[in-house]
């Protein structure tokens, strides 16, 4: 199985900061995915094929890397980008989560 | 719009049977990839389950054997059935439109969720 490791695990931040989540795969996978959860919440898909924004997702939002290592940026926080971050592959079953980033106001 | 709605999930004791109901609409459930994921309280996402177009199915090791995914095409509803529950199979359970192509995919649009409690 591919394991996804996330770090931080947590992070707190203020409105205005700079924020980069990182994810990394046990094997280089090609695509990875991330999701946004808000408390109470299903997932959001933010970000499909490491880079791709999905419709709506305002463009402060970024994905990049390649083989194993990934990150999600966030260039300025808003109050609404509190929430819990997942990355996500595909490569190959099972498919696989990362075990979240807990982003918090500090 | 495309949206998906899940139901039937309640309290049911170890070893109980129960089967998840996930309605779709603005989209044909048979014609696309459809999966299930669940969420534990208080942890992380965990895949379990997908159908592809052609039927093919695929399972989590942790429930292979007990869970079997379908869908009902008259009803355009797909379908969780969880036998020999655990208690660790306690969880929200989510239905999602999946979209995948060789070597990637996503889970594009979730429902609300609904939650499974087994109870020892």
């Amino acid at each position: 199985d591919i394991q996804m490791t996330q770090f931080p695990s947590s992070v707190s931040a203020s409105v205005g900061d700079r924020v980069t989540i990182t994810c990394r795969a046990t094997e280089t996978i090609t695509y990875l995915a991330w999701y946004q959860q808000r408390p109470g919440k299903a997932p959001k898909l933010l970000i499909s094929d490491t880079s791709n924004l999905q419709s709506g997702v305002p463009s402060r939002f970024s994905g990049s890397g390649s083989g194993t290592d990934f990150s999600l940026t966030i260039s300025s926080l808003q109050p609404e980008d509190f929430a819990t971050y997942y990355c996500q592959q595909a490569k190959s079953f099972p498919i696989t989560f990362g075990q979240g980033t807990r982003l918090e106001i500090k | 719009e495309v949206q998906v709605v899940e139901s039937g999930g309640g309290l049911i004791q170890r070893g109980g049977s129960l089967r998840l109901s996930c309605a779709a609409s603005g989209f044909i459930v048979s014609s696309n990839y459809m999966s299930w994921v669940r969420q534990a309280p208080g942890k992380g996402l965990a895949w379990v389950s997908i159908t592809y177009i052609d039927g093919t199915t695929y399972y989590a090791d942790s429930v292979k054997g007990r869970f079997i995914i379908s869908r009902d095409s008259s009803r355009n509803t797909l379908y969780l059935q969880l036998n020999s529950l655990r208690a660790e199979d306690t969880a929200v359970y989510y239905c999602a439109y999946t979209n995948i192509w060789p070597g990637r995919g996503t889970f594009d649009i979730w429902g609300q969720g609904t939650m499974v409690i087994v109870s020892s």
